[in-house]
């Protein structure tokens, strides 16, 4: 089936650590997107990529870094430098960019 | 004031009822508007997307924009214990790189 999977389901980091999300899509899609989910705030977008070797900050991007190396796949690394980690974390995808989205069912991100 | 108003809720109803859920927005550039559903410990299901004003109808779901007083609502008919969800509203542009959500709207429909 087609889709999006994010890995791992829970991840929890320590202090000073950095993490990686996983985000794989076999939709084909060229459009992929990272939001944060907390209570009450909707959903917020830390970064986008159009392309391959291309991506952008959204709102929230500080503590947050990406690579797309293949159209599939657009991981999120949450540094060190992120205080406040602790979210629920969802990967997104669209045929191109501005095209309704398609999400995968999130990683949620707890700290030690 | 934020782009996107959606009130949080909780809304609670019997099953069987009309369920109306609505989105106001500030930014006269979005173009498209989306409705989605949110289940505890999932992503987001999408579950209407239109581009223009009028009313979009898929099953018991009915999507209505109205652009000039810049107003969305989700209509659920014959509302299912199923349906109890989180609802948000998203809205965009194809000269934005993001969609913006409201904050989404938890609905609980009981037996």
């Amino acid at each position: 089936d087609g889709g999006i999977t994010q890995s791992p389901k829970y991840l929890f980091r320590k202090e000073g650590q950095n993490v990686t999300l996983s985000c794989e899509q076999n939709l084909n899609h060229d459009a992929m997107y990272w939001y944060r989910q907390d209570p009450g705030q909707g959903l917020r977008l830390i970064y986008y990529s159009q392309i391959v070797n291309d991506f952008q900050k959204g709102d929230i991007a500080e503590g947050y870094s990406v690579s797309r190396e293949k159209k599939e796949s657009f991981p999120l690394t949450v540094t060190s430098a992120q205080k406040n980690p602790t979210a629920f974390y969802l990967c997104a995808s669209s045929r191109v960019v501005g095209e309704p989205q398609h999400f995968g069912d999130g990683t949620r991100l707890s700290i030690l | 004031q934020k782009e996107v108003e959606q009130d949080p809720g909780p809304l609670s109803v019997p099953e069987g009822a009309i369920v109306s859920l609505n989105c106001t927005y500030s930014n006269s550039a979005f173009q498209y508007f989306m409705w989605y559903r949110q289940y505890s410990r999932k992503g987001p299901e999408l579950l209407m997307y239109t581009y223009s004003s009028g009313n979009k109808e898929d099953g018991r779901f009915t999507a209505q924009v109205d652009k000039s007083s810049k107003y969305i609502s989700l209509f659920i008919r014959d509302s299912q214990p199923s349906d109890s969800a989180t609802y948000l509203c998203a809205m965009g542009g194809t000269s934005y790189g993001k969609l913006t959500f409201g904050q989404g709207t938890i609905l609980t429909v009981h037996p």
